[in-house]
C-alpha cells in the first residue's frame, strides 16, 4: 500500500525561474490538498482539489501559485517568477472524503524549495 | 486569531519520563475535529489521532493517551514512558465541519520535544 509521493523532493532555483511540483495521492483518495511549512511553523493550507475540482483557494495562494489535477488524480503546483520568499517546504496531502465526515489527511514526505 | 495554539515551543525530557503537550482550539462551530500529528526528524507528518467534537472520552493507545475538554477547548496529548523515538515536532490541527466548500486544516505552530537518554 504505497503512501503520498511527491516530485522532486529537493528544488533548488534562481529568483524569477518557475518550478513545478508534482504530488501523487494516495490512489483510492478523492481529496488532495496543498500546503506550505516554513521553518518552526505548522503547515499553512494552500488549496485542495476533490478529484478534479479545485474547491478552495487560501489567501495565501498569490496569483504567482497555480495547481491542477486534471484527471482527479495525481496534482502539480507551479510556482511562477519564484521569490525568496517562496523558500518552504511545500506539503501534499490526501485524504477519503465522505459526505458527513472529515477524515485524517495523510501526508507526503513534501518538497523542499529554495530560491537563491 | 490563532485557532490552534500549542503554548510549548520545546520540552526536554530524560527517557522514562511521562510529558504532556498541550493543545488549545478556538472555533464557534459546535461540530469539529481534531487531530495530532508526529514530524519526526525526516520530515514525513505522521497521523495519530483523530476525535470528533461529540466524543470527549479519553483514549489510550499504547503509551499515547490523550484527554479531549470541550469546557476549556483543550485537547492535550500525554506521552508515558518516553522514548528516544519520541522525538519530533508534535502538531495539533483542528478541522470545521460546517465550510460551504469542506475542510480545512489549521495547524499549530507544533512542539519540539526531544528526549534525553
Amino acid at each position: 500500500d504505497t503512501g503520498v509521493s511527491q516530485d522532486p523532493r529537493h528544488k533548488i532555483t534562481k529568483r524569477g525561474q518557475n518550478v513545478t511540483f508534482r504530488c501523487d495521492p494516495i490512489s483510492e483518495h478523492n481529496r488532495l490538498y496543498w500546503y506550505r511549512q516554513t521553518l518552526g511553523q505548522g503547515p499553512e493550507f494552500l488549496t485542495y482539489f476533490q478529484n478534479e475540482a479545485q474547491l478552495e483557494k487560501s489567501r495565501l495562494l498569490s496569483d504567482r501559485f497555480s495547481a491542477e489535477r486534471p484527471k482527479g488524480s495525481f496534482s502539480t503546483l507551479e510556482i511562477q517568477r519564484t521569490e525568496q520568499g517562496d523558500s518552504a517546504m511545500y506539503l501534499c496531502a490526501s485524504s477519503l472524503a465522505e459526505q458527513g465526515d472529515h477524515y485524517e489527511q495523510y501526508f507526503g514526505p513534501g518538497t523542499r524549495l529554495t530560491v537563491t | 486569531a490563532q485557532k490552534v495554539t500549542q503554548a510549548q515551543t520545546e520540552i526536554s525530557v530524560v527517557e522514562k519520563e511521562d510529558v504532556t503537550l498541550d493543545c488549545v482550539y478556538e472555533t464557534r462551530d459546535t461540530t469539529y475535529y481534531l487531530f495530532w500529528y508526529k514530524q519526526p526528524p525526516s520530515g514525513e507528518l505522521v497521523f495519530l489521532i483523530r476525535r470528533n467534537s461529540f466524543d470527549e472520552q479519553n483514549e489510550i493507545s499504547g503509551r499515547y493517551s490523550w484527554n479531549f475538554q470541550k469546557s476549556t477547548s483543550s485537547f492535550n496529548f500525554t506521552i508515558t514512558a518516553s522514548q528516544v523515538v519520541d522525538s519530533a515536532v508534535y502538531f495539533c490541527a483542528l478541522s470545521e465541519v460546517f465550510r460551504v466548500k469542506g475542510n480545512q486544516f489549521y495547524f499549530g505552530t507544533g512542539t519540539s520535544l526531544t528526549v534525553i537518554p
